[in-house]
């Protein structure tokens, strides 16, 4: 186990409705993360939190909307998705937010979330 | 635009064979480059990383190689085991110029045969 987990595994829901996703990471990081991972597609980078700081938002539409209430613990929070949102999203953490992505990310296993 | 481009897509290996596979990147200049593993619903996990000026890195079975100068990288798998069945994903971190958010390639979906 990497020390990050990720609940649920898998989530299915409609267009209309609002679900959370939930990042736990156990390893005493300051640095988390959000990815997008969709099929046949590279791996993308979402929201980057730093000591509780969002210090990235790569231009993610406003019905994703992140919340980290600590070092520890990262939210993602979806409401009025699209049928192309549907895709496996990926939280990570890291000892700290660095230039270049130096420090090595851990990911948790992921949540599939397929949209209707 | 900052592309990284891997080849091949897929590729089919008999158990104890090596194999190597390619990324070339466009990320200019660029810090360091990584290669992750990523098995079948698990996240990715990194393998190596090389900054620019490091020619190779190796990780047991694993070996990545480094060629600033034409941009490319390879990672070199020897006497592959079934557990090597995966996905491999090349990841450029750019150096400067504003974002230092990292490109990621496509990755290599790697099936090892008994």
């Amino acid at each position: 186990e990497t020390g990050v987990t990720q609940t649920p595994r898998h989530l299915v829901m409609g267009m209309t409705n609002k679900k959370s996703l939930k990042c736990e990471q156990h390893l005493g990081h300051n640095a988390m993360y959000w990815y997008k991972q969709s099929a046949k597609k590279p791996l993308e980078l979402m929201f980057v939190y730093n000591f509780k700081e969002q210090t990235e938002n790569n231009s993610v539409p406003s019905r994703f909307s992140p919340e980290c209430p600590n070092s520890s613990h990262l939210f993602l929070h979806l409401h009025t998705l699209q049928p192309e949102d549907s895709a496996l999203y990926l939280c990570a953490s890291s000892p700290d937010v660095s230039l270049a992505f130096s420090y090595e990310q851990y990911f948790g296993p992921g949540t599939r979330l397929t949209v209707t | 635009k900052n592309q990284v481009e891997q080849s091949p897509q897929s590729l089919i290996i008999l158990e104890g064979k090596n194999c190597t596979l390619q990324c070339n990147y466009t990320v200019s200049p660029f810090s360091n480059l990584r290669w992750y593993k990523q098995d079948t619903g698990r996240g990715p996990v990194s393998l190596t990383i090389m900054t620019f000026s490091e020619n190779t890195k190796s990780n047991g079975r694993y070996t990545a190689t480094l060629d600033a100068d034409t941009k490319q990288s390879s990672l070199h798998i020897t006497a592959s085991q079934l557990s090597d069945s995966a996905s491999y994903i090349c990841v450029v971190s750019p150096a400067s110029g504003g974002s230092y958010i990292p490109t990621f390639g496509r990755g290599t979906s790697l099936i090892v045969h008994p």
